[in-house]
């Protein structure tokens, strides 16, 4: 079965680095996507990386892609009170399809 | 970037009336749209994939009776919640994926309160 497993809450302080980690089941995924979702809005794509890839770094996001155990993360960098949010860690399968979402993770930035 | 955008942004109405929102990608073509729902601090679930000038297809579990979705362009999905009821209430998300990209463009969501 397809299912997207994700910490609910993740506390940092204001230029510390940011893991939220994500655990996937199925295999066959293509894509893996990282989402950010402001109170009230609705979500940014921030990054996605193909799943013959173990890294992408994008400015200060960097996501780590570990096929054999299924588990992708986002590391954000010198993260700031404006990255405060929720973040959904999301699959897709193959073309076309929809995406399948991670409950989320509550990311609470503190001065 | 490609731009989605829905309306409304927010609506309110009384159970038993039917509201439609719409869905619309406005710098390019999408021969499928999704639709999402989101209940407060949960996860985006599907709810349909809508492609263009074809049925909806329908996640299980969702009434097709109940929730209307047309596709009858490519820029533009509705999805008209039918005889709404308190439960209905929620955040509906579209996104939209145009040929070739393997991108999906979200929507900022429409919040649905029907009291």
């Amino acid at each position: 079965g397809e299912d997207v497993e994700q910490s609910l809450f993740l506390s940092v302080r204001e230029g510390d680095s940011s893991v939220i980690n994500c655990t996937y089941t199925d295999s066959s995924s293509t894509y893996l996507y990282w989402y950010k979702q402001e109170p009230g809005a609705g979500l940014q794509l921030l990054t996605y990386i193909f799943s013959n890839m173990d890294m992408k770094q994008d400015q200060r996001l960097t996501v780590l892609l570990n096929k054999k155990d299924k588990h992708l993360s986002l590391r954000i960098a010198d993260t700031q009170t404006g990255d405060s949010a929720i973040y959904f860690c999301a699959e897709r399968m193959g073309k076309g399809t929809a995406l399948i979402f991670g409950k989320g993770t509550t990311l609470s930035v503190s001065s | 970037g490609a731009v989605v955008s829905q309306h409304p942004s927010w609506v309110i109405c009384k159970s038993g009336t039917s509201v439609k929102i719409e869905c619309r990608s406005l710098d390019f073509q999408a021969t499928t749209m999704f639709w999402y729902r989101q209940f407060p601090k949960q996860s985006l679930m599907l709810m349909a994939t809508s492609n263009e000038g074809s049925k909806a297809t329908y996640e299980q579990g969702v009434e097709k009776d109940k929730f209307l979705i047309n596709h009858a362009s490519l820029t533009l999905s509705t999805l008209t919640v039918t005889s709404a009821h308190p439960e209905d209430s929620s955040f509906y998300i579209c996104s939209a994926r145009a040929p070739g990209y393997n991108e999906q463009f979200f929507g900022p969501g429409t919040r649905l309160t029907v009291l």
